[in-house]
C-alpha cells in the first residue's frame, strides 16, 4: 500500500538530547513538510522539502535540522536548542500544487 | 502570509442534524483549499480538495464550497452521525507552493 510512514509513534527525549523523527513515503511524492500541532495552536510549519538535496525554514524552523539526501526520506532532528519540544508532530507530502496533501499517522514527542 | 480562521471552535449537534463549519482566509489569491478530519492522538485525513479553478466538491454526506472573493470556504455536512465527531481542519495554499496553512479547527461532538 503507497503511504507515509512516522516512526515512532511515541519518543521521549532527556533535556539536553537530540532526537530525530523519520518520515518515509512510497507515494513518488516530490514534496515533503514537517509540521508541529500543539492544543489549541493548529498546525505550524518547521521545514519542507520541493526536490532532493534542497529544504527551506519554515515558520518555526529555531532548534529543528532536516535532510533530503533521498525522495523517500525526509527525517527530522529535534536538537538540544529547542527548548519546547513536546508536541505532536506531522510529515506530509505532495506530488505538485494541482494536488492535495497526504498526512503520516504522527509522531507524540515528550520530554521527561 | 495565509491566515485562515475556523468558526465555531467547537459544536455539538444531535445526531441526524445537518451543519455547516466555516473557514475564512485572507488572501484572495488562495490556490488550493483542503478540508481535513482529525481523530484525537491521530495524523490527518483528507477529506476534500478544491483546486484553484474549482468552487465546491462532493464526496459522499460531505460538500465543501469555496468563494475566492469573499475569502469563505464552507464544509455541509448532511444528517451527522456519531462517528462524524472528531476535529475538522481547514487548509489553503498559494501557487508559491510554500505549503499549506491552517486554521485552529473545529471540534465536532454528533450526540447520539
Amino acid at each position: 500500500d503507497g503511504g507515509i510512514t512516522q516512526s515512532p509513534k511515541y519518543l521521549f527525549r532527556k533535556e539536553g538530547q537530540n532526537v530525530t523523527l523519520s518520515c518515509e513515503q512510497n507515494l513518488n511524492h516530490d514534496a515533503m513538510y514537517w509540521y508541529r500541532q500543539d492544543p489549541g495552536q493548529g498546525l505550524r510549519l518547521i521545514y519542507y522539502s520541493q526536490i532532493v538535496n534542497d529544504f527551506q525554514k519554515g515558520d518555526i524552523a529555531e532548534g529543528y535540522s532536516v535532510s533530503r539526501e533521498k525522495k523517500e526520506s525526509f527525517p527530522l532532528t529535534v536538537t538540544s536548542a529547542q527548548k519546547n519540544p513536546t508536541a505532536f508532530y506531522l510529515c506530509a507530502t505532495r506530488t505538485d500544487l494541482s494536488y492535495g496533501y497526504t498526512f503520516g499517522s504522527g509522531t507524540r514527542l515528550t520530554v521527561v | 502570509k495565509q491566515e485562515v480562521t475556523q468558526i465555531p471552535a467547537a459544536l455539538s449537534v444531535p445526531e441526524g442534524e445537518n451543519l455547516v463549519l466555516n473557514c475564512s482566509f485572507t488572501d484572495s489569491a488562495i490556490y488550493n483549499l483542503q478540508w481535513f478530519r482529525q481523530d484525537p492522538g491521530k495524523g490527518l485525513t483528507s477529506l476534500l480538495l478544491i483546486q484553484s479553478s474549482q468552487r465546491e466538491q462532493t464526496s459522499g454526506r460531505l460538500n465543501a464550497s469555496l468563494d475566492k472573493s469573499s475569502g469563505r470556504s464552507t464544509l455541509y455536512i448532511a444528517a451527522s452521525q456519531p462517528g462524524d465527531s472528531a476535529t475538522y481542519l481547514c487548509a489553503g495554499d498559494s501557487n508559491s507552493g510554500y505549503a499549506l496553512n491552517f486554521g485552529k479547527g473545529t471540534s465536532l461532538l454528533v450526540t447520539p
